[in-house]
Parts: structure tokens; C-alpha cells; sequence
């Protein structure tokens, strides 16, 4: 099986703009989500999509949010870019009846914002 | 306020010694701990992962410790070798029932360094 695919790989963008990342999971996994890594605060959990639905939410502000279309692919879209969002982002996706316990990660989109 | 808390921060050790990451959590919910291993220009990859319900889960050279009274939970790798040279995330999240349902996100520790020296 493919793994995650994330993209694009690298992005660069300036202070106000938005960006959109795609994520398609493993084939047959209907859980997605997403993570920051950061070198400061290391990785942390953004929220979680499951059929269509967002599940579960880490503790970030408004401006970062997300969907997954019916064939389990996910988008992640932050609006009005920070400095501080420059980071690492990753998608994982579970296979279902695992109750979303094992999560492969894809390689990340690692995005940069001057 | 930081949930797992992983030690230490970078270790070296020689080829063939037994490298020994230890992290402690705060959530008595969580339930799943899992161990991950990023190389530099990927994402993390699973290891290893346990359940409180076993104190200890041995895969290849990988071998976790649960200690659930203590909440603390350990990565040793056996007969290290200059390619398990890497980071180490451990990690726990819990299913208790949320409002939407699943799993939580995973918490993550804040990483091990590790250098296995040839």
C-alpha cells in the first residue's frame, strides 16, 4: 500500500496570506489528522477528521481549520499567516476500527512564512 | 501545561549499548502509548507501542516498560547500531468518550536525541 502523501512538500508564504495543504491518507483509512512540529513546542495535535466529520480539536485559534472529502482525502487551510506558523506540518491517517491507535504520518509539508 | 514529559533530551551511546529513553505522564485517562522514530526530512514512523493492561511489549530490538502506578513508560533499544541514530517521540492519548467520538489526538513528548556512536 502507498503511504501518506502530503502536499506540496515545501511552501513559502508572507505574513496575512493563507495556504491550504492537502493529505491523502493510506487507502482504506478514514481517519486523518493533522499535527504541528515546531523545534519550541515539538509536535502538537490540530484536529482529527473522520468521515467527512471533524472529531476532535487540539488547542489552536480559529484560524486554522481543516475538511475531509468523502474519498477520506483532508485539507488544512490557515488563514491570515503568522511568523509563528512557519513549522512543520504533518497528516496521519488510521485505519478504522482501531480506534485511530496506530497513526502513520506522512512526510510533512513544511511551510515557511517571511 | 505539558502532559508527557520525556528524558533525556539527546543521549549518545556506543554501538551495541542499550540506549534507555524514559517518559512520564499526568493523564490517568490515557490509555495508548506508542513510541515513534523521526529521521531528519521525514515524517515520525511508528516503533512500538503498549497498553497499560501489560507492563512490557518487545518488538525486534525495541522494548517498552510500563510502569502504570508510577505513570511512567520506557524505550530501550537493544544492541543499538549507528542507524537507529534518530528522534524519539513517545507519545499517549486516551479514548475515553469525547463529544464527537475516537480517539483524541496523540500528546507527544518533546523528543530524544539519540547518537549511536560507531
Amino acid at each position: 500500500k502507498a503511504g501518506v502523501t502530503q502536499t506540496p512538500r515545501y511552501l513559502i508564504k508572507t505574513r496575512g496570506q493563507q495556504v491550504t495543504l492537502s493529505c491523502s491518507p493510506i487507502s482504506g483509512h478514514r481517519s486523518v489528522s493533522w499535527y504541528q512540529q515546531t523545534p519550541g513546542q515539538g509536535l502538537q495535535f490540530l484536529f482529527e477528521y473522520f468521515s467527512e466529520t471533524q472529531r476532535n480539536k487540539g488547542n489552536f485559534p480559529g484560524r486554522f481549520s481543516g475538511r475531509q472529502f468523502s474519498n477520506s482525502r483532508s485539507e488544512m487551510n490557515v488563514s491570515t499567516l503568522e511568523l509563528g506558523d512557519s513549522a512543520l506540518y504533518l497528516c496521519a491517517s488510521s485505519s478504522p476500527g482501531s480506534l485511530g491507535d496506530t497513526q502513520y504520518f506522512g512526510p510533512g509539508t513544511r511551510l515557511t512564512v517571511l | 501545561q505539558q502532559q508527557v514529559k520525556q528524558s533525556p533530551q539527546s543521549l549518545i551511546v556506543q554501538k551495541g549499548g542499550i540506549p534507555i529513553i524514559n517518559c512520564a505522564y499526568e493523564n490517568t485517562a490515557f490509555d495508548y502509548f506508542p513510541w515513534y522514530q523521526q529521521f531528519p526530512g521525514k515524517g515520525p514512523a511508528l516503533l512500538i507501542a503498549i497498553r497499560p493492561d501489560v507492563s512490557e511489549k518487545k518488538e525486534g530490538r525495541f522494548t517498552i516498560s510500563f510502569n502504570k502506578s508510577a505513570k511512567q513508560f520506557s524505550l530501550h533499544i537493544m544492541d543499538s547500531q549507528p542507524g537507529d541514530s534518530a528522534t524519539y517521540f513517545c507519545a499517549a492519548s486516551s479514548h475515553a468518550p469525547l463529544s464527537g467520538g475516537g480517539a483524541d489526538g496523540l500528546t507527544f513528548g518533546k523528543g530524544t536525541h539519540l547518537i549511536i556512536q560507531p
